[in-house]
């Protein structure tokens, strides 16, 4: 079992759909979370990144995170065709490693 | 501020061959993470270096290397190249403090073995 699940998608919604992605991880150990995004043949993007339980807002991105249930989201509100892409979860210990554990990545598309 | 800055974007190597890829960080950045992407394995840490010392490494065999200079400059080599190697090869940098700061990746070298 991997330590981090994505589920790899494809997933298709309509523009302006509220887009819900999730990562479920297995390492307690994980405290550190961030969200990229990837388009075709660039570097991951980064997104969003938290270090503690609860939600955190920054722009038409939310992120949550649930440490008692080892589970994390991302949330794109009004979802456009430009957010068409592959959204991978990354996390890590907060113990100054640098080693980050990717998720398999979900890849969305928003038609419009 | 200028980002994350790989060499060379694109580059076919044949069997056997040996690759040497660059990374230069962002200015102020002294740790720097390589990382390998596959569409069968996805994206796997190689190893981190943060002032010119490796400080984490990944589980991928003797074959991968890397070092660090002292302009946080990064390059990893890859010796005698399986087909296996085929990837898209990612740095990432980041200030390298202990908690609470962000990495940042570059637009990755593609390499072809053939």
């Amino acid at each position: 079992q991997k330590e981090v699940e994505q589920d790899p998608g494809p997933l298709s919604v309509p523009e302006g759909a509220i887009v819900s992605l999730n990562c479920t991880y297995s390492n307690s150990a994980f405290q550190y979370f961030m969200w990229y995004r990837q388009y075709s043949r660039k570097g991951p993007e980064l997104l969003m990144y938290t270090y503690s339980s609860g939600n955190k807002e920054d722009g038409s991105f939310t992120a949550q995170v649930d440490k008692s249930s080892k589970y994390i989201s991302l949330f794109i509100r009004d979802s456009q065709p430009s957010d068409s892409a592959t959204y991978l979860c990354a996390m890590s210990p907060d113990t100054g490693r640098r080693a980050l554990t990717f998720g398999s990545g979900t890849r969305l598309q928003v038609q419009p | 501020k200028a980002g994350v800055t790989q060499t060379p974007r694109y580059l076919i190597k044949t069997r056997g061959q040996q690759v040497t890829l660059s990374c230069s960080p962002i200015s102020g950045h002294r740790s720097v993470s390589w990382y390998q992407q596959t569409p069968g394995q996805g994206l796997q840490f190689l190893f981190e270096y943060f002032s010119e010392t490796q400080r984490n490494k990944g589980n991928f065999p003797g074959r991968f290397s890397g070092r660090q200079f002292s302009n946080s400059r990064s390059e990893m080599n890859v010796s005698t190249l399986e087909l296996g190697d085929s990837a898209l090869y990612l740095c990432a940098s980041s200030s390298g403090q202990a908690s609470g700061n962000t990495i940042y990746f570059g637009e990755g070298s593609w390499l072809t073995v053939v």
